[in-house]
């Protein structure tokens, strides 16, 4: 079956410092959606790409998705506290569910 | 408008009893999924209901069940428990299929 692996794991930071994670489907995506969890929380949406090769900016976050639309990245500029917390993919296959990365946890020191 | 809502929010269950958990989507959502979610093994799909039709189903054992109702309200059964169910239990709605996924706070159950 499709599988959505994340890199890396875990990342640690200092406060100011860029981040980024990346996400690979063993199949190609329909569209790929990138949520948050902070601790104790449940997954929030942040962004959906849909298109071959697009790039998608929100304040200091960019989300990348494939020419392949097999992989995606999202890369945050300078980290602060209120970043810290899991950044999962989800990948949309053409069955229509969605299959969740391992995530990502980032922590930020001060 | 009101978020997912997922009731109980903590669950204590002894092995071998079984489990119904409830979830209530955004109004006028008509999808509804289920995941697991535990340390070890990230979000794990169970199922998607949508027009109280199962669409998908996730890999996991038929033990695992749901069902929604007219009102697009959904509710997630698991019998004979066992120690390794234990974990989180995130609902989720979405307006259609290519919308993205409003999750519940979850119910965390734990399996003794």
């Amino acid at each position: 079956g499709q599988q959505v692996m994340q890199i890396p794991q875990y990342q640690h930071v200092q406060e100011g410092e860029d981040f980024t994670t990346y996400c690979n489907s063993s199949t190609t995506l329909s569209n790929i959606q990138w949520y948050k969890q902070r601790p104790g929380g449940h997954p929030v949406f942040l962004i959906q790409l849909v298109k071959s090769g697009e790039v998608k900016k929100q304040k200091r976050l960019t989300f990348q998705f494939g020419e392949a639309k097999k992989n995606s990245s999202l890369h945050i500029t300078a980290t602060q506290t209120t970043d810290v917390g899991t950044y999962f993919c989800a990948g949309l296959n053409y069955g229509q569910n969605f299959v969740f990365g391992p995530g990502t946890r980032l922590s930020v020191l001060p | 408008k009101a978020g997912v809502t997922q009731t109980p929010r903590y669950l204590i269950k002894t092995r071998g009893q079984q489990v119904t958990l409830s979830c209530s989507p955004i109004s006028g959502h008509r999808s509804v999924s289920w995941y697991q979610q535990t340390p070890g093994q990230g979000l794990q799909f169970l199922f998607e209901y949508f027009s109280e039709t199962q669409r998908n189903k996730g890999n996991f054992p038929g033990r695992f069940s749901g069902r929604q109702f007219s009102n697009s309200r959904s509710e997630m059964n698991v019998s004979t428990l066992e120690l390794g169910d234990s974990a989180l239990y995130l609902c989720a709605s979405r307006v259609d299929q290519n919308s993205p996924l409003h999750f519940g706070n979850g119910t965390r159950l734990t399996v003794t």
